[in-house]
């Protein structure tokens, strides 16, 4: 079955540290693969996007993605964290034919510490 | 900037008392979703317009409802609302087909039920 996974549902780090949020993918033929970010009380927003390539991608605000095949994984970094990054981050894989959904993961939430 | 405008970010309705969310987008996108999004959970898909097409998801309540007037405007019905509909509603559009085209969300509105 396709499915997303974020292992991690919430992860604590201090400002200036590094940051990497897991996610992982099952789905039988090519993903497109995305994650987005929500602030609290507001809608989601792309962060970066892979479909085919350079298997790093650098999206906004400092963001990058790696795109793992053998490990079915496209883990979200930062080298920095500031403390405006807190929020909840979402991996999706785009499926279906025709007008296609996403496949969301559960989410994880970001805190960061002064 | 072209974007995804979501009316009102916040609405209250009484038990029971129909109640519609707007969302109007300047993107100039065929396709229109509606998610349904709990708290500390991820957005679930309730359904989408390609154009006029409407794609109702398999598990959408039949007390959910959508219209699309136009390219450019959908809203989302809710015929009696329970307290189980209390969340967040997102709008999102795309341009087509293809599982490479991300969604672009508005900020949502926020849905309280007394």
């Amino acid at each position: 079955a396709q499915s997303v996974t974020q292992p991690d549902i919430h992860i604590t780090v201090s400002e200036g540290a590094s940051l990497e949020l897991r996610c992982n993918y099952s789905y039988g033929a090519t993903p497109y693969l995305f994650w987005y970010v929500q602030s609290p009380g507001q809608g989601l927003q792309l962060l970066l996007k892979y479909f085919s390539g350079d298997t790093l991608v650098q999206g906004i605000k400092g963001f990058e993605a790696e795109f793992k095949r053998s490990q079915s994984s496209f883990n979200l970094r930062k080298p920095s964290v500031h403390w405006s990054d807190a929020a909840e981050y979402f991996c999706a894989v785009g499926e279906g034919s025709g007008t296609y959904k996403y496949i969301f993961g559960t989410g994880t939430r970001l805190k960061v510490l002064a | 900037d072209a974007m995804v405008i979501q009316n009102p970010r916040y609405q209250v309705t009484q038990f029971g008392k129909p109640v519609t969310l707007s969302c109007s987008q300047t993107l100039n996108h065929n396709v229109m979703y509606w998610y349904q999004q709990k708290s500390s959970q991820a957005p679930k898909l309730l359904f989408h317009y390609y154009d006029k097409d409407f794609n109702n998801e398999a598990d959408t309540p039949d007390n959910f409802q959508s219209r699309r007037p136009n390219t450019s405007f959908c809203f989302l019905d809710i015929r009696s609302p329970g307290l189980g509909d209390a969340a967040m509603y997102l709008c999102a559009t795309t341009p087509g087909t293809g599982r490479n085209q991300p969604q672009h969300f508005g900020d949502g509105t926020r849905l309280s039920i007394l």
